[in-house]
């Protein structure tokens, strides 16, 4: 099976654009999770999806959102970019328990 | 509040030698999840090993072993007879019925051939 995959890899935005980032998971998985990895703050979970519900939220302002389509595949959007959202944003889906991770997008807020 | 600690920033060994890497979780869930993932410089995150509340049988699996105490709510990796290759962040996290993935500082290992 293909592992989970994430789009595009690098970005750079400027302050206050908006950017959405694309997550496919591995066929078959129909949980996605996502995370947002930076020096200061580590990892941390931004929101999971399960079969189009947002199922579980982490500690993240409005302008972090999300989206699971039919396909399980799955969306997340930063509206209004500020620096400190340059990141290592990373997708995972999940069959049970364990989580598969991507590659991740590395985002960059000039 | 659930936390895990990962003690250790920074360790460097040279090849061969046994490296042990820390972590520790607090949690008022009485089932709960422990994982531990490999960061290679790529990127991608690694599962290695996930240990659930009620099992706790220490694991190995080749050179890496995991030691689980509930008394001092521990969850230690170690790496026997180090590698080059398994340099990377090293990252410890829990799972309770109410958060997901919660994880460590990361613990970045060095091992100098």
């Amino acid at each position: 099976k293909a592992g989970v995959t994430q789009t595009p890899r690098y970005l750079i935005k400027t302050r206050g654009q908006q950017v959405t980032l694309s997550c496919s998971p591995i066929s078959g998985h129909r949980s996605v999770s996502w995370y947002q990895q930076t020096p200061g703050q580590g990892l941390q979970f931004l929101f999971e999806y399960f079969s189009e519900t947002q199922r579980n939220k982490g500690n993240f302002p409005g302008r972090f959102s999300g989206r699971q389509f039919s396909n399980s595949r799955s969306e997340m959007n930063v509206s209004t970019l500020e620096l400190g959202d340059s990141a290592l944003y990373l997708c995972a889906s999940s069959f049970g328990l364990r989580e598969y991770f991507g590659p991740g997008t590395r985002l960059t807020v000039l | 509040a659930q936390k895990v600690t990962q003690a250790q920033t920074e360790i460097s060994v040279v090849e061969k030698e046994d490296v042990t890497l820390d972590c520790v979780y607090e949690t008022r869930d009485t089932t709960y999840y422990l994982f531990w993932y490999k960061q290679p410089p790529s990127g991608e995150l690694v599962f290695l090993i996930r240990r659930n509340s009620f099992d706790e049988q220490n694991e190995i699996s080749g050179r890496y072993s995991w030691n689980f105490q509930k008394s001092t709510s521990s969850f230690n990796f170690t790496i026997t007879a180090s590698q080059v290759v398994d340099s990377a962040v090293y990252f410890c996290a829990l799972t309770t019925d109410t958060d997901k993935l919660i994880f460590g500082t990361g613990t970045r290992l060095q091992v100098f051939p």
